[in-house]
């Protein structure tokens, strides 16, 4: 089976612009999150979506939105770049069917913001 | 709210050494516990998890038991090599939070020298 694809790899915007990153999961896995890495702040989970619904969300301000489609392909947008919006933004995959499952991780996206 | 707590590192060992990486948690549920590595440039690759108490994980010679009386699930390898050196990041996952969301540890960067 083919991993988590995140595109794209690296992308470069300045303050104010909008970003919109795209996230493929593992075929037949219906759950995506999202996680932003940071070296002050660590792993932070985003948000996560289940059948094109947002079902669970972290502490970020309302910039920071996402969305899936009914292929289960998730996008997250962040509006209003900020210098300390640069990262690395994960997203993971896992079945969705509820109780104790493992997510798969993609490569990220590498966002820099000048 | 729930969280981990790992060592800080780095963690510098020589080839063929011992390696343990401490990683306790706070948790209201029954979390399942995940170690994850990443190496540099890459997203986190699922190394092990363990769903309940006592339950021993292992994978590559690595090895994890989740321990409920003392709330920890410290990473072990009987002897590491240079291709080990990595970030290992200790997680968990419960009902409470959602099983979709991670919550991590800050990470140990592992440094393995010939």
């Amino acid at each position: 089976k083919a991993g988590v694809t995140q595109t794209p790899r690296y992308l470069i915007k300045t303050r104010g612009q909008q970003v919109t990153l795209s996230c493929s999961p593992i075929s037949g896995h219906r759950s995506v999150s999202w996680y932003q890495q940071t070296p002050g702040q660590g792993l932070q989970f985003l948000f996560e979506y289940f059948s094109e619904t947002q079902r669970n969300k972290g502490n970020f301000p309302g910039r920071f939105s996402g969305r899936q489609f009914s292929n289960s392909r998730s996008e997250m947008n962040v509006s209003t770049l900020e210098l300390g919006d640069s990262a690395l933004y994960l997203c993971a995959s896992s079945p969705g069917q509820g109780g104790q499952e493992t997510q798969y991780f993609g490569p990220g996206t590498r966002l820099l913001v000048l | 709210g729930d969280s981990v707590t790992q060592m800080e590192g780095p963690v510098t060992l020589s080839e063929e050494a011992f390696l343990t990486i401490n990683c306790t948690y706070t948790a209201t549920g029954y979390p399942s516990l995940f170690w994850y590595v990443q190496y540099p440039g890459e997203g986190l690759q699922l190394l092990l998890k363990a769903t309940k108490a006592d339950d021993k994980g292992s994978n590559k010679g690595f090895e994890a038991t989740y321990r409920k009386e003392t709330t920890s699930f410290h990473l072990e390898k009987g002897s590491v090599q240079v291709s080990d050196s990595a970030v290992y990041f200790c997680a968990l996952s419960d009902e409470d939070t959602g099983f979709q969301k991670l919550v991590f540890g800050t990470g140990t960067r592992l440094l393995v020298s010939p």
